[in-house]
């Protein structure tokens, strides 16, 4: 079985430019979340999702914005880049909130 | 608001020792706690969830307790081997909330 996938896994954008990130949960999972690490911290939580709901959302800027696909794949968008938007991005799926939750391998975002 | 510290933030052994790893979190309403380990500019690997309800949990050469009371869990590795070296961090989802707290991580290695 597939694990969680994120695309691409290495991003170079310019301040200002826009980027999407792209994650499939495991087959079956309904709940994905986002996770924004910076180097040498653990990861803060930016959105997550439930039957392709807004189930919560972090203490991050509206530049950012996410959403989830009838198949449970989603996008996190993050528009005006800021140097300090350089970070390795995280999606998790689990099945629901008292279950295992299993990351992608991340997507890793540099802007210059 | 949760906070969730690791202690210690780094530490270095020769390969075959047992040891502790600890996690502190502030407030003890968590839905469960889950420890993940990660390599070096990789993603979150699953190693154990406990729930609420649960004390402990054990995989392999893994052993994690859960003490909700006094806000603390302990991940026990035994026989420490050179592949364990990574960041390990743990994580709680508290009762009125559906994401991850993260601590910092405890940066391992063993060495051979």
């Amino acid at each position: 079985d597939a694990g969680v996938t994120q695309s691409p896994t290495h991003l170079i954008k310019t301040r200002g430019q826009h980027v999407t990130l792209r994650c499939s949960p495991i087959s079956g999972h309904k709940s994905v979340s986002w996770y924004q690490q910076v180097l040498g911290q653990g990861p803060q939580f930016i959105f997550q999702y439930y039957e392709k709901e807004e189930r919560g959302r972090g203490n991050f800027p509206d530049r950012f914005s996410a959403r989830q696909f009838p198949n449970y794949s989603s996008e996190l968008n993050v528009n005006a880049l800021l140097l300090g938007d350089s970070a390795l991005y995280l999606c998790a799926s689990s099945h629901g909130r008292n279950t295992e939750a299993f990351f992608g391998q991340g997507t890793r975002l540099t802007v210059v | 608001k949760q906070e969730v510290t690791q202690i210690p933030a780094a530490l270095s052994v020769p390969e075959g020792e047992n040891l502790v790893l600890n996690c502190s979190f502030t407030d003890s309403a968590i839905y469960n706690l889950q420890w993940f380990r990660q390599d070096p500019g990789k993603g979150l690997t699953s190693l154990l969830l406990i729930q609420s309800s649960q004390r402990e949990q054990t995989s392999g050469r893994l052993n994690a307790s859960l003490d909700k009371s006094s806000g603390r869990s302990t991940l026990y590795i035994a026989a420490s081997q050179p592949g364990d070296s990574a960041t390990y961090l743990c994580a709680v989802i508290n009762n009125y909330g559906q994401n991850f707290v993260f601590g910092p991580g405890t940066r391992l290695s063993v060495l051979p």
